[in-house]
């Protein structure tokens, strides 16, 4: 039978424009998230990360964005390449007792960039 | 700095068969994560350990899943017997105390049950 997989949104841009990835949280307690970037046939790897004490946090051509009101999460890639084409992956963890470290991970945005 | 160690990277064999996923995690990181991967149901945390003790194994399928940290260098997530459904990546992490959920990923091991 036809196999039904989870259907990721996805972000076509072009080579030099600006990414925006969006993810939205739904733990209130959430007081820490992280980006990941998962390119073909490799793990997850560590872009950004931001507490929630913190509304916006920069890094090198990525910015992350937090709005606790919204529980919303963006990534913003600034010149888009093609070698930031990947899946995409936030995730949150709640702190305090056995959930401290514990990751939960969003479904994940596939971003495809054109040259 | 060598990143999280995995082997083999990738393996195939036969339902019924034992199955053992080995993981290094960066030196000095205290906490280490299973996790598997398929289209189905994405990236799932099966079990984590902090300081070799495991803290969470809510997502360990069945009991055919068994993992161990014997000691800081080194786990092993086992199946037994294994099944074709257990076909994904499983994905090892690590982090260390003071920044437990800072977790860094090693290359995964691409498990195919036939």
């Amino acid at each position: 039978g036809e196999s039904v997989g989870l259907h990721l949104p996805t972000l076509s841009v072009q080579e030099g424009d600006n990414s925006i990835i969006n993810c939205a949280y739904s733990n209130s307690a959430s007081d820490y998230f992280i980006w990941y970037k998962q390119e073909s046939g490799k793990g997850p790897q560590f872009i950004i990360d931001i507490r929630s004490n913190m509304d916006k946090r920069q890094g090198q051509r990525v910015t992350v964005l937090l709005n606790k009101t919204v529980k919303h999460l963006s990534l913003q890639i600034a010149a888009t390449q093609p070698g930031d084409s990947a899946v995409y992956f936030c995730a949150e963890n709640e702190a305090g007792g056995t959930s401290y470290g514990k990751l939960t991970f969003g479904q994940g945005t596939i971003l495809t960039v054109h040259p | 700095d060598a990143g999280v160690i995995q082997s083999p990277r990738h393996e195939v064999t036969e339902m019924g068969q034992e199955v053992t996923l080995r993981c290094k995690p960066i030196s000095g990181h205290n906490s280490l994560f299973w996790y598997r991967q398929t289209m189905m149901r994405g990236l799932e945390l099966l079990i984590y350990f902090n300081n070799n003790v495991p803290i969470d194994d809510s997502g360990m399928p069945e009991d055919r899943f068994s993992a161990k940290m014997p000691n800081a260098s080194f786990s092993t997530l086992k199946i037994q017997p294994s099944e074709p459904r257990d076909s994904a990546v499983y994905f090892c992490a690590s982090s260390s105390t003071h920044y437990r959920e800072t977790q860094y990923f090693g290359p995964g091991t691409r498990l195919l049950v036939l």
